[in-house]
């Protein structure tokens, strides 16, 4: 069974830093892509970032609103993926989805994560 | 960026009826559109991708279709456990992004 735990989630102030960790199971990890989504409190969805494999050198893709202060990264050895969000703003506070897409000439969202909420709040 | 629009942003329909929500997107994404159902406290699921390919273990009464900038997620005889809200969401470049959602409700 594919399962994907976030952790690392919780309440940070405004101009702060959090990281992360997305541990998966049920796969080749090192295979694959993996995505990041946050969803605001109420809100729709916004993609935050995607790192590819290794075989795609690692080269990693970012929203607009999040490059610059955030970074995705993995360790294939720990069947793991990580969100280090540095200059957090109020407008971050959301739960953070990890997500394998799919593998092919599409990358649709396969299997997500439970999430983690992340608040920005003083 | 590709903008996504969808319509309606509510929807309120009676068990077995045929509904159809709607993606527009600003520009051409050949068939790189996926439609994903998400329930309250929930993850989202994907239902459907590149258009029209429903996603394995997703009920036949989903489909999806459309290609270019115009496409339509058909539930064919509408279920209690379809209360849900409904994105789309393009895989055609970068940035990646989403519909707006469509709130389903059962009446």
């Amino acid at each position: 069974e594919v399962q994907l735990v976030e952790s690392g989630g919780g309440l940070v102030q405004p101009g702060g830093s959090l990281r992360l960790s997305c541990v998966v199971s049920g796969f080749t990890f090192s295979d694959h892509y993996i995505d990041w989504v946050r969803q605001a409190p109420g809100k729709g969805l916004e993609w935050v970032g995607r790192i590819r494999n290794k075989a795609n050198r690692y080269t990693t893709e970012y929203a607009a609103s999040v490059k610059g202060r955030f970074t995705i990264s993995r360790d294939d050895s720990k069947n793991s993926s990580y969100l280090q969000m540095n200059s957090l703003r109020t407008e971050d506070t959301a739960v953070y989805y990890c997500i394998r897409p799919l593998v092919g000439p599409t990358r649709a969202f396969l299997n997500w994560g439970q999430g983690a909420l992340v608040t920005v709040s003083s | 960026d590709i903008q996504l629009t969808q319509s309606p942003s509510l929807l309120s329909a009676s068990v077995g009826d045929r509904v159809t929500i709607t993606c527009r997107a600003s520009q051409g994404i050949s068939s790189y559109l996926a439609w994903y159902q998400q329930k309250p406290g929930k993850a989202p699921k994907l239902l459907i991708y590149v258009a029209s390919t429903l996603q394995s273990g997703v009920p036949s009464r989903f489909s999806g279709s459309g290609a270019g900038t115009e496409f339509t997620l058909t539930i064919s005889s509408l279920q209690p456990e379809d209360s849900a809200t409904y994105y789309c969401q393009h895989d055609n470049g970068y940035p990646l992004t989403f519909g707006q959602g469509t709130r389903l409700e059962i009446k």
